[in-house]
């Protein structure tokens, strides 16, 4: 199972919006509404953020949304914080009843 | 407070065996399956293993398959991972996470993680 395919980096002004995208195959993103994004600031533990394509966990901010086209998801970032800096992964259950992580973004605040 | 604590990383010479344990606290262990993903030094995630709540259905990824076996044990609210034949590949921390369940149904994401135990193989 090959490593879904993230952009290497993503940067932005606060107050901004950013957009990560998370691109599998029709036998994971594509074939499943089973996408999540986790956050992970260096030296912890990752932290989910959204589930099931564009549902957000109790506790985590609005300003983060997810959506998916095809085999393509995405994690959008709105109102950028200095805090939102960290590496972010998408992952989604695949047809081998397996999961997938993505490559990862690290997410820098200008 | 819901918390994983991950224990029994070390080092070990390829070819060697070593037994992570998982120690689960806060919530009813026996609700949930667990998962292990692992994180190779300054690289992505990548999920390893994963079992249902009464260990009756497990998971590998195709890295893993044949060398590595999960386990849990309800009694003691742990999670286990054997790892035999180890590579140099395997060297990564590794994490023991819950999988999200929601009203009763299984979420495939997962919610809480532990801060994970450093697994070394190097001769």
């Amino acid at each position: 199972q090959s490593a879904l395919t993230q952009p290497a980096s993503v940067s932005g002004s606060p107050g901004q919006s950013i957009t990560i995208s998370c691109t599998g195959t029709s036998s994971d993103v594509g074939g499943y509404n089973y996408v999540s994004w986790y956050q992970q600031h260096p030296g912890k533990a990752p932290k989910l953020m959204i589930y099931d394509v564009s549902n957000r966990p109790s506790g985590v901010s609005n300003r983060f949304s997810g959506s998916k086209s095809g085999n393509t998801a995405s994690l959008t970032i709105s109102g950028l914080q200095a805090e939102d800096e960290a590496d972010y992964y998408c992952s989604s259950y695949t047809s081998s009843s397996s999961y997938v992580f993505g490559t990862g973004t690290k997410v820098t605040v200008l | 407070e819901v918390q994983l604590v991950e224990s029994g990383g070390g080092v070990v010479r390829p070819g060697g065996s070593l037994r992570l344990s998982c120690a689960a606290s806060g919530f009813t262990f026996d609700d949930y399956g667990m998962s292990w993903v692992r994180q190779a030094p300054g690289k992505g995630l990548e999920w390893v293993s994963g079992i249902n709540w009464n260990g009756g259905s497990t998971g590998y990824a195709d890295s893993v398959k044949g060398r590595f076996t999960i386990s849990r044990d309800n009694a003691k609210n742990s999670l286990y991972l054997q790892m035999n034949s180890l590579r140099a590949e395997d060297t990564a921390l590794y994490h023991c996470a819950r999988v999200l369940v929601l009203g009763g149904v299984i979420v495939k994401a997962f919610d809480i993680w532990g801060q994970g135990t450093m697994v070394t193989v190097s001769s």
